[in-house]
């Protein structure tokens, strides 16, 4: 399996900018996550989905920012408009489900989109 | 939520051994994860405990403690390839929730 997929991998764009970053997860995984990492912050979570549908998006850090679903293979996080504090890297990791209360569904990660908002 | 804490940075001899030590607070468990991130490139799964004890997986083991919300990562035999950022992440016991909440990382540098 070729992993995670992220496109593209750098992206600069000015303020005010629409970004849109993608993501095919790895064939077969039902948990699809959307991850920001600064210096500042560290690794954060910003929504996940099981099954295409949006379980969680608590960390999503305001209405600019929008993330979906379409099928099983495809994901998208838009940031509309972007500000230069949007800049970070972005990551996009998937899981599958197992049973059992030793299974630990392990998240693999995409190489990430390393955005700059200027 | 959680309250993930580890050391910013560590630095070890290449061949020694270097402890990372995580402590976190949750209102519920349900599994301790350790991922190393090299410099500009993704997470990678190293290790996950969710029941008291030691896992061992070649040079690398970890351990957790679940009443004193205490993990650490050993790396033994340290080679100068070890020199990554690791991360400490915590999920929480919630049905049918796999999310998963990241400590700021242990940057470990590795010299000859």
């Amino acid at each position: 399996d070729a992993g995670v997929i992220q496109s593209p991998r750098h992206e600069v764009t000015e303020m005010g900018q629409e970004v849109t970053l993608r993501c095919k997860p790895i064939s077969g995984h039902d948990y699809l996550f959307w991850y920001r990492q600064t210096m500042m912050r560290g690794l954060e979570l910003l929504i996940y989905f099981n099954n295409n549908v949006p379980i969680d998006d608590s960390g999503m850090p305001e209405d600019r920012f929008s993330a979906k679903m379409p099928n099983a293979s495809f994901s998208t996080l838009k940031i509309q408009p972007s500000e230069p504090r949007d800049s970070a890297v972005y990551f996009c990791a998937s899981s599958f489900r197992t049973s059992g209360f030793s299974s630990y569904n392990e998240q693999f990660f995409g190489p990430g989109t390393r955005l700059t908002v200027l | 939520g959680q309250n993930i804490d580890q050391p910013t940075e560590m630095t070890a001899t290449e061949g020694a051994i270097v402890q990372i030590n995580c402590t976190y607070q949750t209102s519920g468990f349900n599994g301790l994860f350790w991922y190393q991130q090299h410099a500009g490139e993704a997470p990678t799964f190293l290790s996950y405990n969710v029941l008291d004890g030691l896992e061992e997986k070649g040079r690398f083991s970890s351990f957790l403690s679940r009443s004193k919300g205490y993990s650490y990562l050993l790396l033994k035999e340290l080679q100068m390839k070890d020199s990554a950022s690791y991360l400490c992440a915590v999920r929480e016991a919630r049905t049918n929730d796999y999310k998963l909440s990241f400590g700021a990382g242990t940057t470990v540098t590795v010299r000859a």
